[in-house]
């Protein structure tokens, strides 16, 4: 079984420019999250979707963070304009989406940002 | 946002040894706590997921104890090998939510 799968894994950008992030979860994982994590901190969500549903995106910086997740499969994390302070891994993860249940992640490689 | 702790940030044993290091977390409302193994370049992979106060989980050479009076989490790992060389992270589960330590980076020395 395929896990989840995103790219790119690497991305050098300048300051000000537009990035993004592509994240194709596990089949049949109803469940995507994104998450952000900063040098020496673990990792902490942006954003979570159920199907094609944001239910909570609370910690997303929504001046210039967006996401999609269409058709509730695929999902597109961005960022216009890019910042110093985004230099990050970028982490897609996904899960069954249990409910009732203990849901267990499963997570991509990540995408490495360095803002120049 | 609750947190959750992880220590040592940084460990360096040799080939043979065995070794341990601890998450610390809010005891308040525990649903439940899951550990990851992330080597470098690869991904997180998720290790056990834990839920009874004095669980304890098995696989292969690495092994977990949970106390959930106290708030805490002990990973032990016997014999330990290069391959075991990794970031292992832990999270506590909150409804929805998953509250992650920054970590604790092993390099096993041959």
């Amino acid at each position: 079984e395929a896990g989840v799968v995103q790219s790119p894994r690497y991305k050098i950008i300048e300051k000000k420019q537009p990035v993004a992030f592509w994240c194709n979860p596990i089949s049949g994982h109803n469940t995507l999250y994104w998450y952000r994590q900063n040098l020496g901190q673990g990792p902490e969500l942006l954003i979570r979707y159920e199907n094609e549903e944001a239910v909570d995106d609370s910690q997303l910086p929504k001046d210039r963070f967006s996401a999609e997740r269409l058709k509730g499969v695929d999902s597109t994390l961005k960022i216009q304009p890019a910042e110093l302070g985004d230099s990050a891994v970028y982490l897609c993860a996904s899960s069954l989406g249990l409910v009732g249940e203990i849901d267990t992640q499963y997570f991509g490689p990540g995408t490495r940002l360095t803002v120049l | 946002i609750l947190n959750v702790e992880q220590s040592p940030q940084s460990l360096h044993v040799q080939e043979g040894d065995s070794t341990n290091f601890t998450c610390s977390f809010p005891s308040s409302n525990f649903y439940a706590l899951h550990w990851y193994r992330w080597e470098t370049a690869k991904s997180p992979e998720a290790l056990f997921v834990m839920t009874l106060n004095g669980d304890e989980k098995k696989k292969g050479r690495i092994s977990a104890t949970l106390n959930t009076k106290e708030g805490y989490s002990y990973l032990y790992i016997k014999g330990s090998q290069p391959e075991d060389s990794a970031t292992y992270l832990c999270a506590r589960h909150n409804f929805n939510k998953f509250y992650f330590g920054s970590g604790t980076k092993l390099n096993v020395k041959p």
